[in-house]
C-alpha cells in the first residue's frame, strides 16, 4: 500500500498562476483533508471531505477550492496564487480520528 | 483565540531522559485526543491517542495523561532516544466528529545524545 500520496511535491508559482494539488489514499477512507502548515500556527484545515462527491470548508477555506470526483483521490485548486498561500500543504486521510498524511508540497508563491 | 495551545514551542531533552510534552484546550466538547509526530521534510504521522472515558494510555515508551478538570493532556517518552528528536502536535476531536479537529503549534522536541 501507497497510503497518501501527493503530487507535486514542490512548486513555485507567480502571483495570479492557478495550479491544482492531487491527492490520492488506497486505504479506502472516506474522510479526506487538506491542510497548511506554517510557521508558529500547527496545521490549519483548508478543505475536507466526508465522502465521494462532498466537500467542506475548514478554517481557512479562502482562495482554495476543491473536489472530490472519486473516493481515492481529493484536488485542492488555486485559482489565483497569492504570496500569502506560500506554504507547505499537506493531504490526509481518516477512516475515524486517525488521520494519516501525505508527504507535503511545499508551494512558493513569487 | 487558539482551542488547542502547546505552550513550548521547544523543547531539549538528555538522552536516556524522560521528556514531557504539554497540551492544553479550551473547548470542554473535545472527546477525543490524539499526538502526531513529525520529521523533516515528512508529513505527520499518529503516535497515540486517548479517549475522555481514560485518564492513561500507554504504548511502548509513549505514555499519554489526560487531566479532563484541568484540560490538559501531557505526552511521557520514557526513555528519551535520538529518534524521538521531531515535532510533536497535539490534536483533540469533538465526540465523533472526525472532521473536526483541531491541532496545536506543536513543541519542536531534541534528544541529545
Amino acid at each position: 500500500n501507497a497510503g497518501v500520496t501527493q503530487t507535486p511535491k514542490f512548486r513555485v508559482l507567480k502571483t495570479g498562476q492557478s495550479m491544482t494539488l492531487l491527492c490520492a489514499q488506497d486505504m479506502n477512507h472516506e474522510y479526506m483533508y487538506w491542510y497548511r502548515q506554517d510557521p508558529g500556527m500547527g496545521l490549519r484545515l483548508i478543505h475536507y471531505s466526508v465522502g465521494e462527491g462532498t466537500t467542506a470548508k475548514g478554517e481557512v477555506p479562502d482562495g482554495y477550492n476543491v473536489s472530490r470526483l472519486k473516493k481515492q483521490n481529493f484536488l485542492l485548486g488555486l485559482e489565483s496564487a497569492a504570496p500569502s498561500q506560500t506554504s507547505v500543504y499537506f493531504c490526509a486521510s481518516s477512516l475515524r480520528y486517525e488521520q494519516y498524511f501525505g508527504p507535503g508540497t511545499r508551494l512558493t508563491v513569487t | 483565540d487558539q482551542q488547542v495551545k502547546q505552550n513550548s514551542p521547544s523543547l531539549s531533552v538528555q538522552e536516556g531522559r524522560i521528556s514531557i510534552l504539554n497540551c492544553d484546550y479550551t473547548n470542554s466538547m473535545f472527546d477525543y485526543f490524539l499526538w502526531y509526530k513529525k520529521y523533516p521534510a515528512e508529513g505527520p504521522t499518529f503516535l497515540i491517542s486517548i479517549s475522555s472515558i481514560k485518564d492513561k494510555n500507554e504504548d511502548g515508551r509513549f505514555t499519554v495523561f489526560l487531566n479532563k478538570s484541568a484540560k490538559h493532556l501531557s505526552l511521557h517518552i520514557v526513555p528519551s532516544q535520538p529518534g524521538d528528536s521531531a515535532v510533536y502536535f497535539c490534536a483533540a476531536n469533538p465526540k465523533t466528529s472526525y472532521d473536526k479537529v483541531i491541532f496545536g503549534p506543536g513543541t519542536s522536541l531534541s534528544v541529545i545524545p
